[in-house]
């Protein structure tokens, strides 16, 4: 079973804004990782924020987590067409212990 | 610096011929490795996980196996694949250390088409 699960599905968004994707769990978290895919290709890992952090940032990238109502979100600001990937959530934490659980993913889609 | 090699790329294979994918990881030691399948525009389906050679956790599948022979090699196998099993591979690997999971590193991916 799937713990992440991201929203929307799909985003579509001119060069220049903001893009915000949501994702929502299930159980417990040590953490939580965003990731990102080109088409055909291997995940790439972006940010990680812990359980017991609120926002983190990294460049263009801003995450937050609310553990209280089991949901992050990852901003990327100032959008350029190179950010036109699939984006994933995946927790990691004490339940399953090894194992990453993904969501089915944010398709963005940045027009020039 | 760790690199990891997934071959092949693609893979166009008849129903009920084997299959063996192949992974290996270089420039660590004792990392865990990890199976994803992936269908077209959607998540990552776990499907193996190893946390030492030998160590196999399965998930999910029935007709997939696979196995640990090394250190840093991590392989899927499958006697006879079924249209089902057509999709996009993923091997991975996390440092060892510990046991929180707080980044995984992909390959490249293998594309699987059972016809």
């Amino acid at each position: 079973s799937q713990q992440g699960e991201e929203d929307p599905q799909a985003l579509s968004i001119q060069e220049g804004e903001n893009a915000t994707m949501n994702c929502s769990y299930k159980t417990s978290i040590n953490n939580l990782q965003w990731y990102r895919q080109n088409s055909g290709r291997g995940l790439v890992h972006l940010i990680l924020i812990r359980s017991n952090e609120r926002e983190k940032h990294s460049g263009r990238l801003r995450v937050t987590l609310d553990t209280s109502k089991k949901s992050s979100s990852l901003l990327i600001t100032a959008s350029r067409a190179a950010d036109t990937a699939s984006y994933f959530c995946a927790t990691g934490g004490f339940t399953g212990g090894f194992k990453t659980i993904f969501g089915a993913g944010t398709r963005l889609f940045v027009k020039a | 610096s760790q690199t990891i090699h997934q071959w092949p790329a693609t893979l166009v294979q008849p129903v009920g011929s084997p299959l063996s994918l192949e992974c290996t990881v270089e420039g660590t030691s004792n990392p865990n490795l990890y199976w994803y399948r992936q269908a077209a525009g959607r998540g990552l389906q776990l499907l193996f996980y190893s946390v030492g050679i030998g160590q196999i956790s399965s998930e999910v599948p029935q007709n997939l196996s696979a196995s640990r022979p090394q250190d840093r090699q991590f392989i899927l196998s499958s006697k006879k694949l079924l249209l089902s099993d057509s999709g996009f591979y993923l091997c991975a690997w996390s440092p060892g250390q510990g046991s929180i999971i707080e980044k995984l590193f992909f390959g490249s991916g293998t594309q699987l088409s059972v016809l």
